[in-house]
């Protein structure tokens, strides 16, 4: 079966800190997608960034970036240098070639000024 | 390019009674999904049309949930009658194709339900 922990409920930081959220997967299937969302306060979710299995290499996108390592299922995503607009809560989601996504509970992630 | 449009955004209903929420995919997205997303969890796919066929609807609790998409553009999520349980996010979401394709799906801003 399919899974996707995200053991950090809340993070709270202060700007200009760096902060890494946790992701691990379980799954059975050799191919399958692993993706970020950000869900700011006004609820529509933002697509981050989608990853195959196929694709270890690690990714940086501005002051985001993502660790994918298969060994231990995970895939955690870092923000440097936090700003305030980074505040949100984050989903991790894994979807299977031939089943639905399946999202993780969600880290709230809050940046203080 | 629009986003996908959800309406209403905010609804508050006495168990028991029905509702209706609509959603309006991006122009040319093959695939819509609705999902339920219950505070403090991640949403939760209820339903998936590709055009007018249901691809998935195996989370649905179809005693009381339904949804159409008849004419392959804009759909309807009805739920009929509606339980405290209910009260959530309903998230809609399309793609311009399926999931699982390397396919990045767009997200509606959400209808947030509450049932008393």
């Amino acid at each position: 079966a399919q899974k996707v922990t995200q053991a950090q409920t809340e993070i709270s930081v202060v700007e200009k800190e760096d902060v890494t959220l946790d992701c691990v997967y379980e799954t059975r299937d050799t191919t399958y997608y692993l993706f970020w969302y950000k869900q700011p306060p006004s609820g529509e979710l933002v697509f981050l960034i989608r990853r195959n299995s196929f694709d270890e290499q690690n990714e940086i996108s501005g002051r985001y970036s993502w660790n994918f390592q298969k060994s231990t299922s995970s895939f955690n995503f870092t923000i440097t240098a936090s700003q305030v607009v980074d505040s949100a809560v984050y989903f991790c989601a894994l979807s299977e070639t031939a089943s639905k996504i399946i999202f993780g509970s969600g880290t709230r992630l809050s940046i203080r000024p | 390019e629009a986003g996908v449009a959800q309406s209403p955004r905010y609804k508050i209903i006495e168990k028991r009674q029905s509702v209706a929420f609509w959603c309006n995919p991006i122009s040319g997205h093959a695939t819509l999904y609705w999902y339920q997303q219950i505070l403090g969890q991640g949403p939760k796919l209820l339903i998936q049309f590709q055009n007018n066929g249901v691809v998935d609807d195996s989370q649905l609790p179809k005693d009381r949930f339904s949804a159409e998409r008849l004419k392959g553009v804009d759909s309807t999520l009805k739920i009929q009658p509606a339980k405290l349980e209910d009260s959530a996010v309903y998230l809609c979401a399309s793609s311009f194709l399926g999931r699982g394709r390397n396919n990045e799906q767009f997200f509606g801003p959400g209808t947030r339900l509450t049932v008393l």
